[in-house]
């Protein structure tokens, strides 16, 4: 039974540059959400995709957006890179927006984003 | 003052020691409750939810109280394999789940 993947793992790019990132849910799960984790940090919510619509959205800049593919897959862009955009990002996987209640999100093991 | 806040530590003990981590949370209207563990450069894993009355697994113990908006993990017996990141983590209904910077935790031999 795959777990939630992501890709790239590790990617490294210069201020100014957009990047997508990639996240394949555990299998049964419908819901993605997007989590940024700087160093030292706990994740920081991005947003959440459910039903290929954007369902909630943490404090991120409209620099940030994603999309659900009917799969359930999702993507994250980031344009516009920042240094400060440099960070581990997590996906997240549970099944229906009440899988949040359950507090059980599976998670992938990131892409490690380095903006230069 | 940020949602969720934890003692960072690290928190440096030897095996078998007991050993108590911290976490306040800011939303009184918060309603669900977690503790997740991340090991070094791995990702987040649910360790154990946190119910009103305290609940326990194995080696953990779990505690909430509401009217401080106070939550508590306390390990007994620590492992080696206890050495992670514990992240505390609050959330209200159908919304998104708010992590903690997390407490360190080495243990040694």
């Amino acid at each position: 039974d795959a777990g939630v993947t992501q890709s790239p793992t590790h990617l490294i790019k210069t201020r100014g540059q957009q990047v997508t990132l990639r996240c394949s849910p555990k299998s049964g799960h419908d819901t993605v959400s997007w989590y940024q984790q700087a160093l030292g940090q706990g994740p920081q919510f991005i947003f959440q995709y459910y039903e290929e619509e954007e369902r909630q959205r943490g404090n991120f800049p409209d620099r940030f957006s994603g999309h659900q593919f009917p799969n359930y897959s999702s993507e994250l862009n980031v344009n516009a890179l920042l240094l400060g955009d440099s960070a581990l990002y997590l996906c997240a996987s549970s099944f229906g927006t009440g899988g949040l209640n359950t507090g059980e999100l599976f998670f992938g093991e990131g892409s490690r984003l380095t903006v230069l | 003052r940020k949602e969720v806040e934890q003692d960072p530590g690290p928190f440096n003990v030897p095996e078998g020691a007991t050993v108590a981590f911290n976490c306040t949370y800011s939303n009184s209207a918060s309603q669900s409750f977690f503790w997740y563990r991340q090991d070094c450069r791995k990702e987040p894993k649910l360790l154990m939810s946190v119910y009103s009355s305290g609940n326990e697994d194995g080696r953990f113990t779990a505690q909430l109280n509401r009217a401080s908006q106070y939550i508590s993990l306390l390990i007994r017996d620590s492992k080696l394999s206890d050495s992670a990141t514990y992240l505390c983590v609050v959330n209200q209904a159908g919304t998104a789940l708010i992590f903690g910077k997390g407490t360190t935790l080495s243990v040694s031999s």
